[in-house]
């Protein structure tokens, strides 16, 4: 069955800190990858998505994510957080044409 | 993209009864869902609302325990019937438009059983 694994459920970062969150996925077919935030009291929002072309893909925010197809990862990643970037972080992937979804990344940053 | 808006936004219910759950957009989309997110959790899609037909449900959720309404292209409702605290979760409404698998959300429904 597809599944999506984040690897951290909770990240604390300083401001200014360099972030990378990990996102794989299981399916050996195409897929289209998302990365969606949601900050504290609002829905859930599209941050960045990859359906073809260059493997690295930049979002709102700053933030940026490379497709790497040999490891099945889709990994998000900002050079320098701030404390708005406090947040829940989902990676998913659509397959099939259902969004599977990795279990979310609690970020904090720290002021 | 599309604007969705829920209804309740949140809502505290006793065990054994049922409560609906409304779903609007500002446009005409094709595709509805619902999803479950309980606390802790990722994302669970529970059905696709289909217009003029019954929803498809995904393993473990069944037609009588989430009914599902879509008699239009911008309005589903989800009604969680005989309630349990096991189904105190928040519950998103998304939508995808015509040819594109992008979904935006609703703001969810905050559902707590007593």
């Amino acid at each position: 069955a597809q599944s999506v694994s984040q690897h951290n459920h909770h990240v604390i970062l300083s401001e200014a800190a360099s972030l990378e969150l990990g996102c794989n996925y299981s399916y050996g077919g195409t897929v289209n990858l998302f990365w969606y935030v949601q900050y504290p009291g609002q829905h859930l929002q599209l941050l960045l998505k990859y359906f073809s072309g260059d493997p690295l893909v930049k979002g709102i925010k700053g933030f940026e994510a490379e497709f790497i197809k040999s490891k099945f990862s889709f990994n998000l990643r900002k050079p320098s957080v701030q404390w708005s970037d406090t947040a829940e972080y989902f990676c998913a992937v659509n397959a099939d044409y259902q969004l599977i979804w990795g279990a979310g990344t609690k970020l904090i940053i720290k002021p | 993209s599309a604007v969705i808006s829920q209804k309740p936004s949140r809502d505290i219910c006793q065990r054994g009864t049922s409560l609906t759950i409304q779903c609007q957009v500002d446009s005409q989309v094709t595709m509805m869902f619902w999803y479950r997110q309980q606390p802790g959790q990722s994302l669970t899609l529970i059905a696709t609302a289909n217009q003029g037909s019954e929803a498809t449900y995904e393993s473990g959720f069944v037609i009588d325990k989430f009914p599902i309404s879509r008699p239009n292209l911008t309005f589903s409702t989800l009604t969680v019937s005989n309630m349990s605290p096991e189904d105190s979760s928040i519950y998103l409404c998304s939508v995808a438009l015509a040819g594109s698998i992008e979904q935006f959300f609703g703001p969810g429904t905050r559902l707590t059983v007593l």
